[in-house]
């Protein structure tokens, strides 16, 4: 059974560009979580989609932003990139939602110069 | 502001020792616990869940939960180098949410 893909697994972006990144998760699994963990913060949750609806939100400014296809794969956005936004952003999927049976990608290393 | 405090550690212990972890939230009403491992440059991996009061086991490791005080630890026994990692603990939020909040983490170091 396949894991739950991230692609990229490494971006270089300049200040003030924009970024998708992707997640493939596990067949069979319609939920979709994304989070980012820098050294200073740790891990934090951004956003789930689930059926491709957005069915909980994290304490992240508008410039994150996420979508969810038919077939469950999900992408992140995040727009006006900023030096804090370096980091490395996870996602994981699971059956229904949150923690509950999830299993993380590899994740995307984003580092915004 | 929900919080998840760990000690940070690095947290060290001889091979075969037990390691404990521990772990606090704030959000009283929090009913899913979850520690995870992960190794520098890895993502996370679970460990184990917990829900109830009361310990759970698996393998070598073990899940203690206290809801009355809010705290949730891991033992690890037999500790081997090969759990050397750092261990986050994650809580979901009250009110049917999915809402995870994680630890900072503790880094647990094994030496032979």
């Amino acid at each position: 059974k396949a894991g739950v893909t991230q692609t990229p697994r490494y971006l270089i972006k300049t200040r003030g560009q924009q970024v998708t990144l992707s997640c493939s998760p596990i067949s069979g699994h319609r939920s979709v979580s994304w989070y980012q963990q820098t050294p200073g913060q740790g891990l934090q949750f951004l956003f789930e989609y689930f059926s491709e609806t957005q069915r909980n939100k994290g304490n992240f400014p508008g410039r994150f932003s996420g979508r969810q296809f038919s077939n469950s794969r999900s992408e992140m956005n995040v727009s006006t990139l900023e030096l804090g936004d370096s980091a490395l952003y996870l996602c994981a999927s699971g059956p229904s939602g949150g923690l509950t049976e999830a299993f993380f990608g590899q994740g995307t290393r984003l580092t915004v110069v | 502001q929900k919080e998840v405090e760990q000690n940070s550690g690095p947290l060290s212990v001889p091979e075969g020792a037990i390691a404990s972890l521990n772990c606090t939230y704030s959000d009283r009403g929090s009913q899913s616990f979850f520690w995870y491992r992960q190794y520098s440059g890895k993502s996370p991996e679970l460990i184990m869940f917990i829900y109830s009061n009361g310990d759970k086991e698996d393998g070598r490791f073990t899940a203690q939960l206290n809801k009355a005080s809010q705290y949730v630890s891991l033992l690890i026994r037999d500790s081997q180098p090969s759990d050397s990692a750092t261990y986050l603990c994650a809580v979901h939020a009250s009110g049917g949410s999915y809402i995870p909040t994680f630890g900072r983490g503790t880094s647990l170091i094994v030496h032979p």
